[in-house]
């Protein structure tokens, strides 16, 4: 099986753009989708991007995801920041088997 | 509106049993895979189990296979997580989500503390 690596922490301040990365030790990242999850204190997760980059309704355009096949890496990029986006953040992505996996999470702090 | 609370959880000495549902509502439930992602405290999100359509085929992770049961039961549009040999590191709060190939909505959570 394969793994998801996040980086634990990333800070930035508001009003700016900040891009959270996912890498795939093993297989393709294009082979699986890749989806993020924001998780704020206290609360449940929440989708925020599917399929690698779709938005679902209800979640501001200053979110998006990507992939990067030479890096073998899916990115969250959310810009214009505000306070309120500072949360966690999770990559998901599943095997062929109807697997699933999560990245380790990155705690994203808006200054 | 898709709404999913899960209950159940509490307390329970290492070696025992729990059984967690979770109660659908505003979906056609019989109509989605239904899946189990726990969160130990402080830690990130950990995929648990998954349910096809009718409960024919399930799929769990390696740390609790032979020890927990998903089910369902479609008549009553609920989930089930049924916990056994229950560890320490089993503690953590359970989310049920629907399954989308992303999840989608979540659950508030139940929490179930291993401990003695």
């Amino acid at each position: 099986n394969f793994m998801l690596t996040q980086p634990h922490s990333v800070s930035e301040s508001p009003g700016k753009t900040v891009t959270i990365s996912c890498t795939r030790s093993s297989g393709s990242i294009v082979t699986n989708y890749v989806q993020w999850y924001q998780q704020r204190p206290g609360g449940s997760p929440t989708i925020v991007i599917f399929e690698h980059r779709r938005r679902p309704s209800g979640v501001p355009d200053r979110f998006s995801g990507s992939i990067d096949s030479s890096s073998n890496s899916a990115s969250l990029t959310i810009s214009g920041l505000k306070p309120e986006d500072g949360a966690d953040y999770y990559c998901q992505s599943s095997d062929g088997d109807n697997h699933v996996l999560f990245g380790g999470g990155t705690k994203l702090t808006v200054l | 509106e898709v709404q999913l609370v899960e209950s159940g959880g509490g307390l329970v000495q290492p070696g025992g049993s729990l059984r967690l549902s979770c109660a659908a509502s505003g979906m056609t439930f019989k109509n989605y895979w239904m899946t189990w992602v726990r969160q130990a405290p402080g830690k990130g999100l950990e995929w648990v189990a998954n349910i096809d359509l009718d409960g024919s085929e399930t799929y769990y992770v390696d740390s609790v296979k032979g020890r927990f049961t998903i089910s369902r039961d479609n008549a009553n549009n609920s989930l089930f997580l049924q916990m056994s040999s229950l560890r320490a590191e089993d503690t953590a709060v359970y989310y049920c989500v629907r399954d989308l190939g992303w999840f989608d909505p979540w659950g508030q959570g139940t929490l179930v503390t291993v401990s003695s």
